[in-house]
């Protein structure tokens, strides 16, 4: 099992580009999230989905949108990136909202807004 | 004020020592209590849960709640060069809306060989 995958791994967007996160989980997990993670800030959650076919705000939602593909996939999107993106965007997933206390995290995709 | 407050670091240790990472938290509604291990450049891997007050061990690892203080601990015996990395603690609500996890900033530790 490959677990929580996350593509890209890097990437570089000049102010006002857009883009879209990849994730997959290969687990059968109902539930994933998306963190970002700041220097000494942790990480805040930007959005999750609790099941196929429902999406919520988090923490830090403001320029960013998802979209649970299937219940394997949850991409997240920046339609018009800015330098306050600038990042490390980690994915995860849980069995369920219940078990939320037992995520896996994928590795990360760093993105730098310039 | 941050909900969970994370002592920074970083801290610096011999091998073999005991090693005390801390948390405290002011939301009375955290139940659950997480300690994850992130290594450089590297997701977060979930250590130990727990959601009562006391002890919980799980080999070299124990992790400790304090309710009443609302602080939480996770002790590292026989501390190695491979525990070298950032420990994250994480707290969720038991139930309701509100139910997401709100992470500390991350201790960075590190084990000398």
């Amino acid at each position: 099992n490959a677990g929580v995958t996350q593509t890209p791994k890097f990437q570089v967007l000049k102010t006002g580009q857009s883009m879209t996160l990849q994730c997959a989980q290969d687990m059968n997990h109902n539930s994933m999230y998306w963190y970002r993670q700041d220097p000494g800030m942790g990480l805040r959650l930007i959005y999750y989905s609790a099941s196929e076919g429902t999406t919520d705000k988090g923490e830090v939602p403001n320029g960013y949108n998802v979209s649970r593909l299937n219940k394997r996939e949850f991409s997240l999107r920046l339609e018009s990136a800015a330098p306050s993106q600038t990042s490390v965007y980690f994915c995860a997933s849980s069995e369920y909202m219940e078990r939320i206390y037992e995520q896996y995290f994928g590795p990360g995709t760093r993105l730098t807004v310039t | 004020q941050k909900e969970v407050e994370q002592d920074p670091g970083p801290l610096s240790v011999p091998e073999g020592a005991i090693v005390s990472l801390n948390c405290t938290y002011s939301n009375s509604a955290f139940q659950y209590f997480m300690w994850y291990r992130q290594y450089s450049r590297k997701g977060p891997e979930l250590l130990m849960y727990t959601y009562s007050s006391g002890n919980k061990e799980d080999g070299r690892f124990t992790a400790q709640v304090d309710k009443s203080s609302k602080y939480i601990s996770l002790f590292i015996r026989d501390s190695q060069p491979s525990d070298s990395a950032t420990y994250l603690c994480a707290m969720s609500p038991l139930s309701g809306s509100a139910r997401q996890l709100t992470f500390g900033s991350g201790t960075q530790l590190t084990v000398l060989p």
